[in-house]
């Protein structure tokens, strides 16, 4: 199967870091995509990971570790415009593409 | 803009109407998707299409219906719906099927089934 769980909800402070995890059961994966979505808006795409190690973008980064099934997305400088739902993903190859995680959702506090 | 457009925004529908869901790019793309997001579920992937032929389709009822008349326009035709197909509808693109290409998503249609 394909299990992949995220924290439901995180609260965190303007100005502050926060770790959002992502882990999964599953193997044979493209990578693993990160994507932030603001309420009743589209999903955007914030990283990709393919190779085990930190992909850095900014104030966000991306950590990915194959042999212990997680991935984390970093976000430091935290500011208001942050608080939206953030989805992890996995992707497959031809067809069976992306499986999503239920989403983290967080706010940040003044 | 994320170049991905769905129309309607909102939909309200009685169980026995039947409607549409429209989705256009112009990225240039050549796979859609159509994907349900319900409250507290995860993304869920209902269809697939790759340069206009359906790739996937994740046992959705029949009530359902895609339909990918080229590789700019995705249609989801609804009839007989029940109340617990009340959800946001999103539409996505990405340059191919490959699964190492990130999907762009348009804003979603937000149904209703009374």
């Amino acid at each position: 199967g394909q299990n992949i769980d995220q924290p439901t909800e995180m609260t965190a402070t303007e100005g502050a870091i926060v770790q959002i995890n992502c882990t999964y059961q599953t193997s044979g994966f493209n990578g693993l995509f990160w994507y932030q979505q603001h309420a009743g808006e589209a999903p955007t795409f914030l990283s990709y990971n393919v190779l085990d190690g930190l992909e850095e973008k900014g104030r966000f980064s991306s950590f990915l570790s194959r042999s212990k099934g997680y991935s984390y997305l970093l976000l430091k400088e935290l500011q208001m415009k942050d608080s939206a739902s953030y989805l992890c993903a996995v992707s497959y190859p031809y067809g069976q593409n992306f499986v999503f995680g239920p989403g983290t959702r967080l706010s940040v506090l003044p | 803009e994320t170049g991905v457009t769905q129309t309607p925004r909102h939909l309200v529908m009685g169980m026995t109407n039947k409607k549409s869901l429209k989705c256009e790019q112009h990225l240039g793309h050549n796979a859609m998707y159509w994907y349900k997001q319900s409250a507290k579920k995860p993304l869920e992937l209902m269809f697939v299409y790759s340069l206009e032929e359906r790739v996937e389709n994740n046992s959705v009822p029949s009530r359902f219906s895609p339909e990918c008349p080229n590789s700019s326009h995705l249609f989801l035709h609804l009839h007989t719906l029940q109340p617990e197909d009340s959800a946001l509808y999103l539409c996505a693109s990405s340059q191919d099927d490959r699964g190492d290409e990130k999907l762009f998503f348009g804003s979603g249609t937000q149904l209703s089934v009374l």
